[in-house]
């Protein structure tokens, strides 16, 4: 089973600012990683998918980078509405997610 | 506009067969490049995919639960079901329905695009 690492466990920003988020998989998984969103209650969104696509009605300033075993998730402009858990995912193997990251308000 | 929406028990006995139905509108289940997947979240376990069924019917299943997990298609009815028997606490999850939209291949990538709300199940005596 491939393994997915997120990084860090828990980031705490505030609005406006940059949030850069890792995933690390255990073996090449190529481009095949997806990154969703999860509020409390709710499934999850996916925000990007193919490690760069993004999802439809995604906003610009969520992006997706990396290939292989790296990859990284990249809010460019913290809104309000952003604070939530992301979770990587990846379909090169099976299907296997990460334990997540949670995104808190400063 | 596609959704999806879950239903089933939401209490289930130790040893017992948990079994789920995800109603699919907007849409017909039969055509198109999908998978009807399942996914089910628990403190202990985070995200854990179950598997998920091809539009013709063939189903593919996590190995670690396979032995226990039985997928369907009822493409008249707009449904697809899962069956997990012999179930224990670990099975106690919020269970998601959900769509994979193939992307350039449909054996790797692609994209859960549409979740259900989530069901609660809880296996206990």
């Amino acid at each position: 089973e491939i393994v997915l690492t997120q990084s860090p466990a828990t980031l705490s920003l505030s609005p406006g600012e940059r949030a850069i988020l890792s995933c690390r998989t255990s073996q090449s998984v190529s481009n095949f990683l997806a990154w969703f969103q999860q509020k409390p209650g709710q499934g999850p969104r996916i925000l990007i998918y193919d490690a760069s696509i993004r999802a439809t009605g995604i906003p610009a300033r969520f992006s997706g980078s990396g290939s292989g075993t790296d990859f990284t998730l990249t809010i460019s402009s913290l809104e309000p509405e952003d604070f939530a858990v992301y979770y990587c995912q990846q379909r090169d193997t099976g299907v296997t997610f990460g334990q997540g990251t949670r995104l808190d308000i400063k | 506009q596609v959704q999806l929406q879950e239903s089933g028990p939401g209490l289930v006995k130790p040893s017992e067969t948990l079994s789920l139905t995800c109603t699919v509108s907007g849409d017909s289940i039969g055509r198109g490049d999908y998978f009807w997947t399942w996914i089910r979240q628990s403190p202990g376990k985070g995200l854990e995919w179950i598997g998920y069924i091809y539009s013709t019917g063939t189903p593919y299943y996590n190995p670690s639960l396979m032995s226990r997990v039985t997928m369907s298609l009822d493409t008249s009815m707009g449904q697809f079901s899962l069956k997990v028997t012999s179930v224990t606490a670990a099975d106690t999850a919020v269970y998601f329905c959900s769509r994979l939209r193939c992307s350039s291949s449909c054996s790797r990538g692609g994209a859960f695009d549409i979740w259900g709300q989530g069901t609660k199940v809880t296996v206990s005596s």
